[in-house]
């Protein structure tokens, strides 16, 4: 199965930092890990993605495992706006790129 | 502005009826694809289009049809509509695998 474990929501505190975890054990060589957010009433958006050595954007870092067997997006500091269902899926690369999606993890910021 | 864009936004339809929705992007991108969003559920992928010319099926493609009418342009049909088929429709398109992708803002489609 392509999908990822992810829980189903999370709760943070404004200004604080937040680890959204992701499993993908049966992540292939050519699989990218990418990650979207959707707030509500809106179409998803792009937050960040790898391949295997960890990355930073102006909106977020991704921590990949050694193994690629599972990564992390992290948001450095939380803002009430971060409120949202964040998705981590495995893209394989090799299969027309076709984003599969899971759940998701809510996540909700208290002031 | 560069982006996805998707027509109409809201549509209601009778049941049996048929329409297209269109999606267009400006970004030369390769890769196109149709998404469902059912309320309080994950997007299940209808069909998708890795190149020009090419298309595929996805996870729930049964009731759907597509047309890749050229690089930009990627149309969903739904021949006779069916309630099942309400829903909340996006529109993607990417580079590749390797680039983030770009989602539509969607089409809120009510069969009554």
């Amino acid at each position: 199965d392509a999908k990822t474990t992810q829980p189903n929501s999370m709760e943070s505190n404004e200004e604080e930092p937040v680890h959204l975890p992701c499993n993908h054990s049966t992540i292939s060589g050519t699989d990218y890990i990418h990650w979207y957010r959707q707030l509500p009433s809106q179409g998803p958006e792009y937050v960040i993605h790898g391949l295997t050595s960890n990355v930073n954007n102006r909106m977020a870092s991704l921590a990949i495992a050694e193994d690629r067997k599972s990564s992390t997006l992290i948001l450095h500091r939380a803002t009430l706006r971060d409120a949202a269902v964040y998705y981590c899926i495995r893209v394989q690369y090799n299969q027309g790129g076709k984003l599969i999606f899971g759940q998701g993890t809510e996540l909700s910021v208290k002031p | 502005n560069a982006g996805v864009t998707q027509t109409p936004k809201f549509q209601v339809l009778k049941t049996g009826q048929s329409m297209t929705l269109q999606c267009a992007q400006d970004m030369n991108h390769n890769s196109m694809y149709w998404y469902r969003q059912d309320p309080g559920m994950g997007l299940r992928l209808i069909y998708y289009s890795a190149s020009e010319g090419t298309t595929d099926k996805g996870e729930v493609p049964n009731g759907y049809n597509v047309s890749r009418l050229n690089k930009r342009e990627f149309s969903l049909r739904l021949e006779s509509a069916a309630p099942s088929q309400t829903s909340v429709y996006f529109c993607a398109s990417s580079k590749t695998a390797s680039y983030g992708y770009t989602f539509g803002s969607g089409t809120r489609l009510t069969v009554v």
